[in-house]
């Protein structure tokens, strides 16, 4: 049992290129959320799932695009990177929305 | 929006020693988790509180929920080198999504 797996752990991308991250869970959970993570902020919210084929905006979804074709897959897209976009993305997921979260083990994405 | 904020943002502990976090919302909130992360890993879930005044217990750890649901504190006890992390408490408002707090980074003196 897996929990929630992220791909890839590490990425230097070079401005203005494109990449995709990806969660998977076997928890058959219902809800899935993308996260970044930045010194001394906390985890900021990007976007969110809450079922197979449903996405929603967080709190800082600029920049981001995501999509839940599988109930078990989240995939977060960067479509052009921008250095501002350097960070620590965990992704997490939960039975229903009022329950725990269980995160993976994060993405360390580095833009040049 | 809403808002969680969270004191101190680092705390240094000398081992065996005790200390308290604290969690203070901007809104009313229907309940709020706290999370653990170790240096290098993944927030992990420790305590859900929901009803006003609650206090819950995990060994040396101790919940609580303030009376007006905005505000929220953990306090530890006779601190070991195992408690080193971050805390983070994520509030929930009626409704809404989970807001986590910027979190309190405790270091721990041997």
């Amino acid at each position: 049992n897996a929990g929630v797996t992220q791909t890839p752990k590490f990425r230097v991308l070079k401005t203005g290129q494109s990449m995709t991250l990806l969660c998977a869970q076997d928890m058959n959970h219902e809800y899935m959320y993308w996260y970044r993570q930045d010194p001394g902020m906390g985890l900021r919210l990007i976007h969110y799932s809450v079922g197979e084929g449903t996405t929603a905006k967080g709190e800082v979804p600029d920049g981001y695009n995501v999509s839940r074709l599988k109930k078990q897959n989240f995939l977060l897209g960067l479509e052009s990177a921008a250095p501002s976009q350097t960070s620590v993305y965990f992704c997490a997921s939960s039975y229903q929305g009022q329950q725990p979260q269980h995160f993976g083990d994060g993405t360390r994405l580095s833009i040049l | 929006g809403q808002q969680v904020m969270q004191i101190p943002q680092y705390q240094h502990v000398q081992e065996g020693e005790d200390f308290t976090t604290y969690c203070n919302s901007s809104t009313t909130l229907s309940n709020i988790q706290w999370y653990k992360q170790r240096p290098g890993g993944h927030p992990v879930f420790l305590i859900q509180l929901v009803k006003s005044g609650e206090v819950k217990k995990q060994k040396r750890l101790t919940f609580q929920f303030g009376e007006a649901k905005k505000n929220s504190s953990l306090h530890i006890t006779a601190t070991q080198t195992t408690d080193v992390g971050t805390y983070f408490c994520a509030g929930r408002a009626a409704g809404n999504k989970l807001t986590f707090g910027g979190g309190t980074r405790v270091l721990v003196k041997p």
